[in-house]
């Protein structure tokens, strides 16, 4: 499977300020998700990036609060804009390939503090 | 949508015993993947197992099997001989045909030395 590195892995930001999160495959990959995960809790999905376009965000993330770059097929980027302390949480990056039946591979996550 | 259930925030397991994390979820579809992962607290997610719907034998990874009842819409992960390593936040995830993945709740596992 693919390893996807991602960074920071930790970082505390102050409020009003923004964080661009990296990560970087070292495979092409289809698809590439941002997932949000509280300790000790499920992952939220952020948004599905997606290869040249905007990308599909869910319910309750809106792009200006969340803007993510996917500019190919092995390289995505998640701001975490004008941010509050309610925007510390960990945040993950992940991808799959194009087989059905692969799993999906994540980044280390990075642990986001809001001071 | 497809659902994902955890019952089980929190086992616990003696050091070189059997446990079992339960998961239930529910779908429409026929095809389908399902998966067990491992997260410690280093974060990072590890794959544990995976299940593909159309196979009925049920998969095995060393120490690890699940139990894959289809019918009943269950996949649970039985950890035989139980070691300290395996202390972790362990998520029931589903890939749908349309490549999402849907995630459990996740249970916290307890190694007893």
């Amino acid at each position: 499977s693919a390893v996807i590195s991602q960074k920071p892995s930790r970082d505390i930001c102050q409020r009003g300020t923004s964080l661009t999160i990296q990560c970087q495959v070292d495979s092409q990959v289809t698809m590439m998700f941002w997932y949000r995960q509280q300790p000790g809790q499920s992952l939220t999905l952020i948004a599905t990036a997606n290869q040249g376009s905007e990308a599909t965000y869910e319910s309750g993330f809106v792009i200006d609060k969340f803007p993510i770059s996917r500019p190919n097929l092995t390289f995505s980027t998640l701001t975490v804009s004008n941010m509050s302390p309610e925007d510390s949480s960990i945040y993950l990056c992940s991808g799959i390939g194009a087989i059905p039946n692969t799993e999906a591979f994540f980044g280390q996550g990075t642990r986001l503090t809001v001071v | 949508a497809q659902t994902v259930t955890q019952s089980q925030p929190e086992m616990s397991v003696q050091e070189a015993e059997t446990v079992t994390l339960s998961c239930t979820y529910d779908t429409s579809e026929s095809d389908y993947y399902l998966f067990w992962y491992k997260q410690p607290p280093s974060r990072q997610m590890i794959l544990v197992i995976r299940q593909e719907a159309y196979k009925q034998q049920n998969a095995t990874e060393n120490r690890f099997s699940v139990n894959f009842q289809k019918a009943a819409k269950s996949f649970s992960l039985k950890i035989s001989d139980s070691q300290l390593g395996d202390a972790a936040m362990y998520f029931c995830a589903y890939r749908s045909s349309g490549n999402q993945f849907y995630f459990g709740t996740g249970t916290s596992l307890t190694v007893i030395p």
